[in-house]
């Protein structure tokens, strides 16, 4: 019954490959969100969707693409993957701006 | 746009004493305060939030304070146990906006 799920957990994979990482939520939320956490522990916001609907971008490389079929699910794709992109990945949900977040337990992305 | 510090980076206290970490925000505008902990190996989870029309809010062995006009709030922990060990983030936002989260304080609870 977990609220927040992402897959996979860990992630390991060369530079320039394409990767993604999957998200689903069961808490009937309309808000998906994706966070990097660096090395550091700072949390930054990448994309925020609204049914599906893309609302916040916050000038990420077009290399990441999220994607949401539905909206209890919101998928992240990377391509050309670079150092750089070593972090952890939290997908989150909530009902909507200024209201609490549901994190998942995050993917940690080691680019090599 | 929004900027959240938070202070310290790291705490240390004995178990059983109190913990208290401190935030300031920039947007006079923002009026919702939450507190997230992170535990090891695992995502940030809601322990405790604040909305701008209240001044404080007491759950348990946790509480927030918020001072608007001076544009801080904190976290206080009391007696402290060791599972209290974790990354503890504040964070602020305003009506319709994106929650910004301060850098995270590492509490450490000595046995």
């Amino acid at each position: 019954d977990t609220a927040v799920s992402q897959t996979p957990k860990y992630l390991v994979t060369q530079m320039g490959n394409d990767k993604s990482i999957k998200c689903e939520q069961n808490l009937g939320h309309d808000t998906m969100y994706w966070y990097k956490q660096d090395s550091k522990k700072f949390l930054k916001i990448m994309f925020s969707y609204n049914n599906k609907e893309l609302i916040i971008n916050e000038t990420v490389p077009n290399r990441f693409s999220p994607k949401s079929p539905d909206k209890a699910h919101l998928n992240l794709h990377i391509n050309s993957l670079e150092l750089g992109d070593s972090a952890v990945y939290f997908c989150a949900s909530g009902t909507g701006p200024n209201s609490p977040l549901h994190f998942g337990n995050g993917t940690r992305l080691t680019v090599t | 746009g929004e900027n959240v510090e938070q202070h310290p980076s790291t705490l240390s206290v004995q178990e059983g004493d109190s913990a208290v970490i401190k935030c300031t925000y920039s947007d006079s505008a923002s009026n919702y305060f939450p507190w997230y902990k992170q535990e090891l190996g695992k995502g940030p989870q809601l322990i405790i939030d604040i909305r701008s029309n209240v001044g404080e809010k007491k759950d348990q062995r946790i509480a927030v304070t918020l001072n608007k006009t001076a544009k801080h709030f904190s976290l206080h922990i009391t007696e402290t146990q060791p599972e209290d060990s974790a990354v503890y983030f504040c964070a602020a936002s305003r009506t319709g906006d994106k929650i910004i989260f301060g850098k995270g304080t590492r509490l450490h609870i000595l046995p």
